[in-house]
């Protein structure tokens, strides 16, 4: 079955580089593509950014900056990198698969870690 | 970018009733929307994509509409497993983005 899995982290020092991984199976990362989405505590969704079938990416302007996404189509992941993090950045991260039918949406989701920023 | 604005920000209903929550864009998406429900301390899960079509096990008592910038998610007969927050998420131009969210409890 499908499942996506997000690991890295828990805590983060401010002005540090957060790396996460989002181990994927049930499927090829060559067929789907998988966005990063976060979620502050107790607020809405961000959409950070795509990586799409064939490797390119697409990222949230308002982080395109710091953030960085790529993948191990071997292995089955997908790896988010954020530099420059602040405590605004805390928050819970999910990696998503794009749905068959119609790709920008996000059918399947990983459980979520959630990640602190704080000295 | 696009920004979506959601409304209410909490509802509270009654078993067996009808809800609507709604979900305006800045500019027109062209039915380009989703609406996810995010139970307490779980994932998101999808349940409506271009604007009116049901994801694939949603329960037929959900169900969306809209056009251009207005766009809105109807529950039929509530349930207590209804008891979320919904988003909707438009996708017709990047960066995709959510709408702030309605957190539905009962009454």
């Amino acid at each position: 079955q499908v499942q996506l899995k997000e690991s890295g982290p828990g805590l983060v020092q401010p002005s540090q580089t957060l790396s996460l991984t989002c181990t994927v199976s049930g499927f090829s990362l060559t067929s789907y593509h998988v966005s990063w989405v976060r979620q502050p505590p107790g607020k809405g969704l961000e959409w950070m950014g795509v990586i799409w079938t064939g490797g390119s990416t697409a990222y949230n302007s308002l982080l395109k900056s710091r953030l960085s996404i790529s993948r191990d189509t071997s292995k089955s992941q997908v790896f988010l990198k954020m530099n420059s993090l602040q405590t605004e950045d805390t928050a819970t991260y999910y990696c998503a698969r794009g749905a068959e039918i119609v790709m920008p949406t996000f059918d399947y989701w990983g459980q979520g870690v959630m990640v602190t920023v704080s000295s | 970018d696009i920004q979506m604005t959601q409304s209410p920000a909490s509802l509270s209903a009654s078993l067996g009733e009808t809800v609507t929550i709604e979900c305006r864009a800045s500019e027109d998406i062209y039915n380009g929307l989703a609406w996810y429900q995010q139970k307490p301390g779980k994932s998101p899960q999808l349940l409506i994509y271009n604007a009116n079509s049901l994801h694939t096990g949603v329960p037929s008592r959900f169900s969306g509409s809209g056009s251009g910038t207005q766009y809105s998610l109807k529950i039929n007969s509530l349930q207590s497993e209804d008891v979320a927050s919904y988003f909707c998420q438009q996708y017709y131009d990047y960066p995709w983005t959510f709408g702030g969210g309605t957190k539905l409890e009962l009454k």
